[in-house]
Formats: structure tokens, sequence, C-alpha cells
């Protein structure tokens, strides 16, 4: 069964830190990667995609994340955390045997300390 | 541009009483459609998807159905709420004929059984 673990539910940082949100899969194929945010209340927003091609993909916000097929890992970074970063992320993969369906990861809850 | 919209967008009922959820996608013809449920600390949970008028895919037994009457329109129902269906109700869409492609959220609907 395909499966996504993101590891640490909850995650603090200090405004200006370094982001790192983990994310590994487990996939008999290549997948489709994606990472969601979602604020309080609110739908999920995509943030960034992997398809196929450059392994380092860039989103919005000044997220970015590097698909590394060795390690089944795809990790969301951002230099430098803002405030406004505060919200649940999610990390989802489709693999391509299950067609249109997404695979979510339990979130993680990101924590900006002023 | 594609939007989507969900009603209501929040809902207090009592336990025993019906439900239904209302998802409804504007600017795209033939999407996929899906209804997820998230519980506190328990990501994201599909229940249904749709690739068409009148198809319906049931992803987990449960006490809700899902229907689709018209191409853009979805909805989530059930005819007795149990004090477990509480939780955030999220709805999204895919292009049709995309495999594997991003889905696309509601802002969700948050119900509350009592």
């Amino acid at each position: 069964a395909q499966s996504v673990t993101q590891l640490g539910s909850h995650v603090s940082v200090s405004e200006g830190a370094l982001v790192l949100l983990r994310c590994n899969y487990s996939s008999s194929v290549p997948p489709y990667l994606f990472w969601y945010v979602q604020y309080p209340n609110q739908g999920l927003q995509l943030l960034l995609k992997y398809t196929t091609g450059a392994t380092l993909v860039k989103g919005i916000n000044g997220f970015e994340a590097e698909f590394k097929k060795s390690e089944t890992s795809f990790h969301l970074t951002k230099p430098s955390a803002h405030m406004s970063d505060a919200a649940e992320y999610f990390c989802a993969v489709t693999p391509m045997e299950y067609g249109n369906k997404l695979v979510f990861g339990a979130g993680t809850i990101l924590r900006v300390k002023s | 541009s594609q939007t989507i919209h969900q009603w209501p967008a929040t809902l207090v009922q009592p336990v025993g009483s019906p439900l239904s959820l209302e998802c409804t996608v504007e600017g795209t013809s033939n999407p996929n459609l899906y209804w997820y449920r998230q519980a506190a600390g328990r990501g994201l949970q599909l229940l249904f998807y749709s690739v068409g008028i009148g198809q319906i895919s049931s992803e987990v037994p449960q006490n809700l159905s899902a229907s689709r009457p018209q191409d853009r329109q979805f909805i989530l129902s059930s005819k007795k709420l149990l004090l477990s269906d509480s939780g955030f109700y999220l709805c999204a869409w895919s292009a049709m004929g995309l495999a594997r492609n991003e889905q696309f959220f509601g802002p969700g609907t948050r119900l509350t059984v009592l």
C-alpha cells in the first residue's frame, strides 16, 4: 500500500530561521509529489508539485522542495521563516496506479516564534 | 478562472438528524470531484470521488453517501448523523483526463454533531 510519512506532527522555528518539513513516501513507481498548506479553518492550497524533470521544485511564498528518489523523500524547505508561514502542511503523492487519487501524510503543524 | 464553493461554512446538527453538504465548481467542465473528511490530528481521509455525473466511488464504508446530480455539483449526505461524523469536510476537484494532476480544494465545511 502506498503511504506518506511526515516526520514530526509539530515543528517550531524562530522567525528568520530555516524551515525544514520532512516527507517520505513509499511507492513502487515514481510518483507525482505535492505539498499543500492549510491555514486555520480554510481549505488546502497547493504550494508546489513535482512531476518530472528538475528535482528541485520552487513554489509559492519562498518554499521549495527536492525530490530524492534514492531516499524516497520530498522535504519542504524555506530559508527564512515568517510569522505568516504558521500553518499546517501536508505532503501528498499520487502514484501512477492510483490515477487521480491523492494519498496524504498526516500533516505537520508549523509554529513560528517571534 | 476556476472556483470551488462549499456550503454551509459551518453546521451544528443533533445526532440522528440528516445532512446535506453541497459543493459546486465553476469555470471548468467534466471535473473529477472528491469529498474528504479531516478529523482533528488525523490528516485527510478520502471519502468519495466521482469521474462523471452519477458515477460515485466510495473509499471507506461509513454513514455517509455522495451524489453528483450535475456535472459540477457534488453532494455529501447522511440520513442519520453520528457523533463520529463531526469534522471538517473538504471538497476538491481536478481536471478530467489528466491522471495524477493536482487537486484544488474548497474552503471546507465545519460540521459539529452534538
